[in-house]
């Protein structure tokens, strides 16, 4: 088993929202990721977590929050985005160890009004 | 920084082979990875090929890996309607921490054509 479960697929919000984006594994990873993919570009990194502590962000903006409950759940909280930050985000677990093949979700499609 | 370049479209006639070909960077990267993306998915993961291969098969799929020139290339024999996506290549970096970092191409869009 090789899933990486998102909810929800979509999500429309207005610029005073919070949201939270959920992402989960049950393969046993201990490394967990969040992407941020515009339209026709490459995924872009935004944070790692390794063994459920933070180990990179990557100069996201504070109004993205990431949080990571246990070592199956990765969550996003969202609050106060603006308009381009419309974008399909998504998740990666790998095992956390030398072979780091990531696994993706089939993230969340975000629109900000 | 220098950017993972992969050429923007390709299209084939089905039946045919797709060669898709990309330019790395960094040269520590132990694996190197395809992935598979389709209208409104996320990523599917296709092959890797560890850096001390030149060459990996996978059924219709083959990896070719030209380190000195930093080359990696994904040919698909037998090109199927279904095989219509985005591709992208991405090159991996260990973090200290835990987990590892992916860099990923462009993109190439495949299209097949009947």
């Amino acid at each position: 088993d090789t899933e990486v479960t998102q909810t929800p697929k979509h999500l429309v919000m207005g610029m005073t929202n919070k949201k939270s984006l959920k992402c989960e594994q049950h393969m046993g990873h201990r490394a967990m990721y969040w992407y941020k993919q515009k339209a026709k570009k490459p995924p872009e990194l935004m944070f790692v977590y390794s063994y459920e502590k933070l180990s990179i962000n990557e100069s996201v903006p504070s109004r993205f929050s990431p949080e990571c409950p246990n070592s199956s759940l990765l969550n996003l909280h969202l609050h106060a985005l603006q308009p381009e930050d419309s974008a399909l985000y998504l998740c990666a677990s790998s095992h956390g160890l030398a072979q780091e093949t990531q696994y993706f979700g089939p993230g969340t499609r975000l629109l900000v009004l | 920084g220098e950017d993972v370049e992969q050429s923007l479209f390709l299209s084939v006639r089905e039946g045919d082979s797709s060669v898709i070909n990309c330019t790395y960077t960094d040269s520590s990267s132990t694996y190197l990875y395809w992935y598979k993306q389709e209208p409104g998915a996320g990523l599917q993961l296709l092959t890797y090929i560890f850096s001390n291969m030149d060459m990996k098969q996978d059924q219709r799929l083959t990896v070719l890996l030209n380190k000195k020139d930093k080359h990696l290339s994904l040919r698909i024999a037998d090109t199927q309607t279904g095989d219509s996506a985005i591709y992208f290549c991405a090159e991996s970096a260990i973090l200290t921490g835990g987990g590892n970092k992916l860099t990923f191409g462009t993109g190439t869009q495949l299209k097949v054509e009947l």
